[in-house]
């Protein structure tokens, strides 16, 4: 079992829809979580983290779930320019090393 | 744009070849991890300096090597390059205050290797 999975896609939205991503983790030990957006053949860039209580930024709002061991991504009012790979990332407190899914494939369409 | 610049940005080398990635820092920061990406993955950890000291490692074998300089500029060095060392190579750099979680990372833009 992979120890960060992600639904790989691709995900056909229309433009304006709401979308949803979840990603689960193994390790219970995790303490921080992320997602970035890759965009084709471009590096990884940090989208949010996520918090315990969750959080908001513009039309993004990320949940973590540590009973069931999963972080969600929603994406309100999508632009076409939300059209990127979305990666899930793990860390645990004990060290530094980052756990990425294999990401999550959203095409935008108008 | 981040501010980390990676050389090259595209190579091709031939099995058993040696190749050397380099990459500089953004301005401030201390810490370097480099990830190697494979298509359609996502970046797995390699190696992590930390004030020109290796600080910590994934699971790739010894022909995985780097370095970082005292301007914090960092190469990663692969010997016997395999077929399977195609991917493209990021590196990203941070600032810690103790070398532990510097989660955010800033990438750079990577290297594309070929291996034929």
């Amino acid at each position: 079992r992979k120890e960060v999975e992600q639904d790989p896609g691709p995900f056909n939205v229309p433009e304006g829809a709401t979308v949803a991503f979840n990603c689960t983790y193994s390790n219970s030990a995790s303490q921080s979580f992320f997602w970035y957006r890759q965009d084709c053949r471009k590096e990884p860039k940090l989208l949010m983290s996520v918090y315990s209580s969750g959080n908001e930024d513009g039309r993004f709002t990320a949940q973590l779930n540590r009973a069931s061991q999963y972080i969600s991504l929603l994406i309100r009012d999508s632009k076409l320019s939300d059209s990127a790979t979305y990666l899930c990332v793990v860390a645990m407190d004990s060290n530094y090393q980052l756990i990425w899914g294999a990401g999550t494939k959203l095409i935008i369409k108008p | 744009e981040t501010g980390v610049t990676q050389s090259p940005t595209h190579l091709i080398k031939t099995r058993g070849q040696q190749v050397t990635l380099r990459c500089s820092s953004q301005s401030g920061h201390n810490t370097v991890s480099w990830y190697q990406q494979a298509l359609g993955q996502g970046p797995q950890f390699i190696f992590q300096y930390y004030r020109e000291e290796e600080n910590g490692r994934g699971n790739f074998p010894p022909r995985f090597s780097g370095l970082q300089f005292p301007n914090y500029s960092s190469e990663l060095n692969v010997n016997a390059l395999e077929l399977d060392d195609s991917a493209l190579y990021l590196c990203a750099s941070s600032w810690s205050q103790t070398g532990e979680n510097p989660y955010e990372q800033y990438f750079g833009p990577g290297t594309r290797l070929t291996v034929t």
